[in-house]
């Protein structure tokens, strides 16, 4: 079963940038959707964006003037910026197998805390 | 953007059977997805297209969808099954339901 684990640090000034990446297991990488979600605490999930297997993006319209997700296929890593975070951008931060229309996301990372503080 | 609108929680007795639905315009013409979620941990796929379990889901997880609300089952209810649960479909981006606490009291 592919594992996917998230990476990047737990603590972020107001106006900088968040940077994360999801490391995938094994070799499948290069035949599913991708997607970034984020869960702010007691709140539900909201998605960020998706990569898809040709390589394109597609991300959340309330976040995409904010969001880059990139790809480094030899590393098998998946990454996402949020640019100008503030405080409302606290949440646990989640990479998952998925996001296409008609399946949904299978597999998921244990999921990293992000804090934005000064 | 498209809205998903869930009780916020369910109740069931241990043995019984939970409903747990998810509103949405015309929903029946998306593929639902539901997630279970329990404290402190990453959601898990329990049933995806409407109606179809991932491996290792128990069959006691079902689900339909017709019209303006799709509704997850959970049959034979146990305390293991107690988590919030989310529909999520997709409709120009992934969009999820805010989410039912189901309690099996």
């Amino acid at each position: 079963q592919v594992q996917l684990q998230e990476s990047g640090p737990g603590l972020v000034k107001p106006s900088e940038t968040l940077s994360l990446t999801c490391t995938v297991s094994d070799d499948s990488f290069s035949f599913y959707y991708w997607s970034w979600i984020r869960q702010p605490a007691g709140k539900g999930p909201e998605w960020i964006g998706r990569l898809l297997p040709s390589g394109s993006t597609d991300y959340n319209p309330s976040l995409k003037s904010r969001v880059t997700m990139s790809v480094d296929t030899s590393k098998k890593q998946i990454s996402v910026r949020l640019s100008s975070v503030t405080a409302a951008d606290t949440a646990v931060y989640y990479c998952a197998r998925g996001g296409g229309v008609t399946n949904g996301m299978d597999v998921w990372g244990q999921g990293t805390t992000v804090t934005v503080s000064s | 953007s498209f809205e998903l609108t869930q009780p916020l929680s369910v109740s069931v007795a241990p043995g019984q059977t939970a409903r747990v639905t998810c509103g949405g315009d015309n929903i029946g013409t998306k593929n639902v997805h539901w997630y279970q979620q329990k404290p402190g941990q990453a959601p898990v796929l329990v049933i995806y297209r409407d109606n179809n379990r991932p491996s290792g889901i128990p069959d006691r997880f079902s689900g339909s969808n017709s019209g303006d609300t799709a509704t997850l089952t959970i049959s034979r209810a146990q305390a293991e099954d107690e988590a919030d649960y989310f529909c999520q479909v997709w409709d120009s981006c992934v969009v999820f339901g805010g989410g039912t606490k189901l309690t099996v009291l």
